[in-house]
Formats: C-alpha cells, structure tokens, sequence
C-alpha cells in the first residue's frame, strides 16, 4: 500500500519568514495530494490540493509543488503569520484507494 | 448547514470495557470514514464506508474494533474490551460521493481515554 514519509516534525519560524513543508510518496499511481491544517484543539480542513497533471498551484500566500519522477510533493506558505501556526498533513491517494497521510508537521510561527 | 457531528466528545473508561463512538456525517454526503489520531501518528485510517458497498476495513488494528453505517447514515465505532493503547482521538470524516479526490470534512473528534 501507499506510504507517505512527511518532514519535518516540527518547524519554528519568525513572523514573515516561509516555511516549506516536504512529503514524500511511495505509491507511483498516486495521483491526487491534498493538504490539511489543523489549528490546537480543531478538526483538520483540507487548504490546497494538487493533482499529477499539475506541478505547481498557488492560492494566496500558499502553494504546492509536486514531482512525480521523484515521488514528492511540498507545501509553501510565505509571510508567515501567527495565524499560520498548526499542524499540517499532507496526504496521497489514486483513482481507487482512500488517502494516506503523512505524521503531522507542527507548525509554530512566533511574533 | 451543518457539519460534521460526533458523540461524545470525551469518553473515560476502564481497561476492558466496550465503547461505542458515534458520528453524523453531513447530510447527503455518501462516503464516511473513520480515522484514529494517536500524539505523533498523524491520521490513521481504520474504516471507510462508501454507500451500500462493503466497507473498506482494511485499516482496523485488531478485531476489537468494529463499525456500523446505517441507513447510510450515522455511523457507530465500537471497540470492545478496551486497552490503554486504544487512547487516543477518534476522527470521522465525510465526503460528497466518495471519491478519492472529494474534500473530506471532519468531525470534532472523540477524545478517548482508557485508565
């Protein structure tokens, strides 16, 4: 089955700076990579998804890349604010299979 | 509308003892999961329902664990005879039609604590 690796566990940074998130897959047919945010003590919503036809999408101050030849996939979020702090999975699926998500990565961005 | 919903928020209970966890997935959607959240572990999948088909179970640790969808709708996860490492959040999620690539939208969770 699908195995996704996500790194790193946590991540600190200051106010404005970016962060970058990486995961990687196993599973080649995997096709679509979405990314969930969970802020402390909520449940996770899904803020970016990509699929295989695609190598970068943007929405705002945050973005996905993937590589398929190499089986990952990051999430970027630039201007990094407080707000931004969570814990962010990422997760990977094909046609027929449910999603697989990676540990978790807490995010914490101090003023 | 309404979102996802899950009973009870916390549960306490002994070493040994069955629990029963429930989830109401927003109404129409056909496609319910359940997922365990243990500090660390991420998201692990346990059980997935797509509507009359059988259930995916693929992900269920032990035969302790057992689920029911009824109806297509509410859905209840048991797990008998429990052991301290079934602590742990309890996260449904539904989805419009059950495909892989439909937003999944998740529950509030069920914090489980077994003493």
């Amino acid at each position: 089955g699908e195995n996704v690796e996500q790194h790193p566990s946590t991540l600190s940074v200051q106010e404005g700076d970016s962060a970058v998130i990486k995961c990687t897959y196993s599973d080649s047919a995997s096709n679509y990579f979405p990314w969930y945010k969970q802020e402390l003590g909520k449940r996770p919503q899904l803020i970016i998804d990509i699929r295989s036809n695609v190598g970068e999408k943007k929405d705002q101050r945050i973005a996905v890349t993937l590589n398929k030849t190499a089986k990952h996939f990051s999430l970027h979020i630039t201007e990094t604010q407080p707000e931004d702090s969570a814990v962010y999975f990422c997760a990977a699926s094909h046609g027929y299979s449910t999603l697989t998500f990676g540990k978790g990565t807490m995010l914490l961005v101090s003023p | 509308g309404a979102g996802v919903s899950q009973s009870p928020s916390n549960k306490v209970t002994e070493k040994g003892k069955d629990v029963e966890l429930r989830c109401d997935p927003i109404s129409g959607h056909t496609a319910l999961y359940w997922y365990r959240q243990s500090l660390g572990q991420g998201l692990e999948f346990l059980i997935y329902f797509q509507g009359n088909s059988a259930p995916d179970k693929s992900g269920l640790p032990s035969d302790r664990f057992s689920a029911e969808r009824t109806g297509g709708s509410v859905s209840t996860l048991t797990i008998q005879r429990t052991q301290q490492e079934d602590s742990a959040v309890y996260l449904c999620a539904s989805s419009p039609t059950g495909d892989p690539t439909d937003t999944q939208y998740f529950g509030p969770g069920t914090r489980l604590t077994v003493l």
